[in-house]
C-alpha cells in the first residue's frame, strides 16, 4: 500500500472556488512529519508548509489552510478563492523516524485553475 | 542566498553513455537526496546521502550511482543510459528528517 496517497490526480475548477487537495498517509510511527510542496507549470519545487505529528492544529496562511487529522490519517489542504496562480502540481509528504529521514511523496495532484 | 543548483538543466544523449548529473548545494546540509519525476509516478527516490561518503539506495536505484566526496556535492551518474531513464531529475537538500528539502531547478534527461 501507498505510504501517501493523493487519490485526485487533477482537478479543475473556475477562479475564485475553493477547492481542497487530499492527502492520506499511512505509518506506524508516532512521530512524523508532513509537508506539501507546490510545482508551478516552471518546474519548481516549493515547500508550503510542515506539521509534526504533535501538532493537530489547523493552520492557515493567506488563502491557504490545512487541516491535520491523526483520527483519519489525513493532512488535507485548502485553497480558498482560487486564483489562476493557483495551477501547479500539488504533492503531500511524509517522513518518518524510522525511514532514516526520506520522505516518501505522494503522486502529486494537478490543480487548474481556469479565469 | 543559500541555494542548490543543478547543472545541466537539459541534456540529450544515446543509450549506452555514461552521464552524470551534477548537483551542489551551499547550505552546508548534510542530508542530500536525488529523486526522478515521470508523468504518474510523482517523485521516486533514486540515492541519499547523509554525509560525506555516506550514500544509500532509494527504490530505484538500478543503474545510477552516486558519491559524497565533500557536504556541497552528490553527482549522479547512469553508468549506462537507458531509454527508460528519461525523465526530470531532482536533487534536494535538507538540515534533518523533520525539515522540508529544498530542490534544484531541475535536470531533464532525454536519452535517444
Amino acid at each position: 500500500a501507498q505510504k501517501v496517497t493523493q487519490a485526485q490526480t487533477e482537478i479543475s475548477v473556475v477562479e475564485k472556488e475553493d477547492v481542497t487537495l487530499d492527502c492520506v498517509y499511512e505509518t506506524r510511527d508516532t512521530t512524523y512529519y508532513l509537508f506539501w510542496y507546490k510545482q508551478p507549470p516552471s518546474g519548481e519545487l516549493v515547500f508550503l508548509i510542515r506539521r509534526n505529528s504533535f501538532d493537530e492544529q489547523n493552520e492557515i496562511s493567506g488563502r491557504y489552510s490545512w487541516n491535520f487529522q491523526k483520527s483519519t490519517s489525513s493532512f488535507n489542504f485548502t485553497i480558498t478563492a482560487s486564483q489562476v496562480v493557483d495551477s501547479a502540481v500539488y504533492f503531500c509528504a511524509l517522513s518518518e523516524v524510522t525511514n532514516a529521514g526520506k520522505s516518501t511523496f505522494g503522486d502529486g495532484t494537478t490543480l487548474t485553475v481556469k479565469p | 542566498d543559500a541555494e542548490i543548483t543543478q547543472s545541466p538543466r537539459h541534456k540529450i544523449t544515446e543509450t549506452g553513455r555514461q552521464v552524470t548529473l551534477a548537483c551542489h548545494q551551499t547550505w552546508n546540509h548534510n542530508n542530500m537526496f536525488w529523486y526522478r519525476q515521470d508523468l504518474g509516478h510523482g517523485l521516486r527516490l533514486i540515492h541519499y546521502s547523509y554525509g560525506v561518503h555516506d550514500t544509500n539506495k532509494g527504490e530505484v536505484s538500478d543503474g545510477y550511482s552516486v558519491s559524497r566526496s565533500n557536504t556541497e556535492d552528490l553527482p549522479l551518474t547512469l553508468e549506462s543510459a537507458a531509454s527508460s531513464q528519461t525523465s526530470v531529475y531532482f536533487c534536494a537538500s535538507s538540515d534533518s528528517l523533520d525539515q522540508p528539502q529544498h530542490f534544484g531547478d531541475g535536470t531533464r534527461l532525454s536519452i535517444l
